[in-house]
Parts: C-alpha cells; structure tokens; sequence
C-alpha cells in the first residue's frame, strides 16, 4: 500500500461547479501538506500548502487537512476551464528528511 | 518571476549510453531537490543538495549522480541507461534545506530507446 492515496480519476464537472480533490494517507510523521497542479507535459506548481491540521483558502482554493482522519482536501470554487489540469496532493515529514511524497494525482476536467 | 530551468526539455538515448541533465535554480535559492516521474506515475524523489553538499537520498539507483555546483546549479549524471530510465525528471528548488515549498521546473523527458 502506498503512502499517499489518490484518485486518479478522471473528474468530469460542468464549468462553475464546486470540486473537491481528496488524499488518504497513513503516515502519522506527515505534517506539511501541499497541493500542485500540473498540466500537461509542464513541471507541477505549488498552489497551496498547509501545516497540520486546519483549513486554508487562497481566492477559489481552500485546503483542508484532518490529521485525525489522515484526510486532506482541496476545494475549488466557480470552477473554470482553465483549472482542467492533474491536481497533486504532497506531504512532507521534515525531521532531515527532504523528499516530497506525492499522491499520484487527480486528473481534473471543466468542462465549458 | 524567475523559475527553475532544465536542460536539455527533452534527450533521447539508447540503452547503455549516459545522460547528464541539468538544472538551474530559482536566484537565491540554495537547495536542488531531483525528482523521477514515470509514466502515470507521481514524483519519486531521488536525490537533494544544500550548499554543494548532499543533504538527502531517496531512491536513487547507484548508476546515477549527481552534484550541485558553486553556482548552485546542480547536474543529474546517468550512466548504463536502461529502458526503465524512460521517464520525466524534474529539478525543484527552494530556499533553505529541507523544505516543503519547493519549487519545480518543466523538466526534462529522457527517452531510452
């Protein structure tokens, strides 16, 4: 089992939806949690991240983690064509360690 | 704003050969981190540096190396390449060592054939 669950989709919703990207994860050292998006043949880009538990919004994009439940989301709201992309969660234990553990990504499709 | 470049995007290379790829951080940042995606696969980490010196070691295999530079631009040194090297290979960098905001670069997509 890996360390970091994630849907792989694909997630279909129609332009102006709320959507909500999830990852399961069983390592109780995580205590960052990130989330990238990546395009298509492009490198990931940091959208948002957080430490421990608690919720964090940025513009469209709120982050929530549940230490408890080993559970984080990310929620976009007013959801656009733009945003289709791969959206990966990513945790990180620190303690010296220095490698990010990805979840293999949700890919995301607005539809217009 | 600046961003992480590597080089070369993309290299094609037959089993056997070696392959050095590159890449050069975001101004200021002092830590090179080098990632591995395969095909429909997540990021797995492979190797960090911080100030020219190896600061920590994921899955690397031993045919592989790397190191980071005085300029903090770092290289990802590949030899006896094998179908399995196939894949996309990001540089991400970030200020300070052991960081979670680490930022990534387009990367670079070997091809062994």
């Amino acid at each position: 089992q890996k360390e970091v669950e994630q849907d792989p989709g694909p997630l279909s919703v129609p332009e102006g939806a709320i959507v909500s990207l999830n990852c399961t994860y069983s390592n109780s050292a995580f205590q960052y949690f990130m989330w990238y998006r990546q395009y298509s043949r492009k490198g990931p880009e940091l959208l948002m991240y957080t430490y421990s538990s608690g919720n964090k919004e940025d513009g469209r994009f709120t982050a929530q983690v549940d230490k408890s439940s080993k559970y984080i989301s990310l929620f976009i709201r007013d959801s656009q064509p733009s945003d289709s992309a791969t959206y990966l969660c990513a945790m990180y234990s620190g303690g010296g360690a220095d490698g990010l553990t990805f979840g293999k990504g949700t890919h995301l499709i607005i539809q217009p | 704003a600046a961003g992480v470049i590597q080089s070369p995007r993309h290299l094609i290379k037959e089993k056997r050969e070696t392959a050095t790829l590159k890449c050069y951080p975001i101004p200021r940042h002092d830590t090179v981190y080098w990632y591995q995606q395969g095909p429909g696969q997540d990021p797995q980490f492979l190797i960090s540096f911080y100030e020219k010196m190896q600061s920590d070691k994921g899955s690397i295999p031993d045919r592989f190396s790397a190191q980071q530079f005085s300029d903090y631009h770092s290289e990802l040194n590949m030899s006896s390449l094998e179908l399995g090297d196939s894949a996309l290979y990001f540089c991400a960098s970030s200020l300070g060592s052991g960081r979670y905001e680490q930022y990534f670069g387009p990367g670079t997509r070997l091809t062994v054939t």
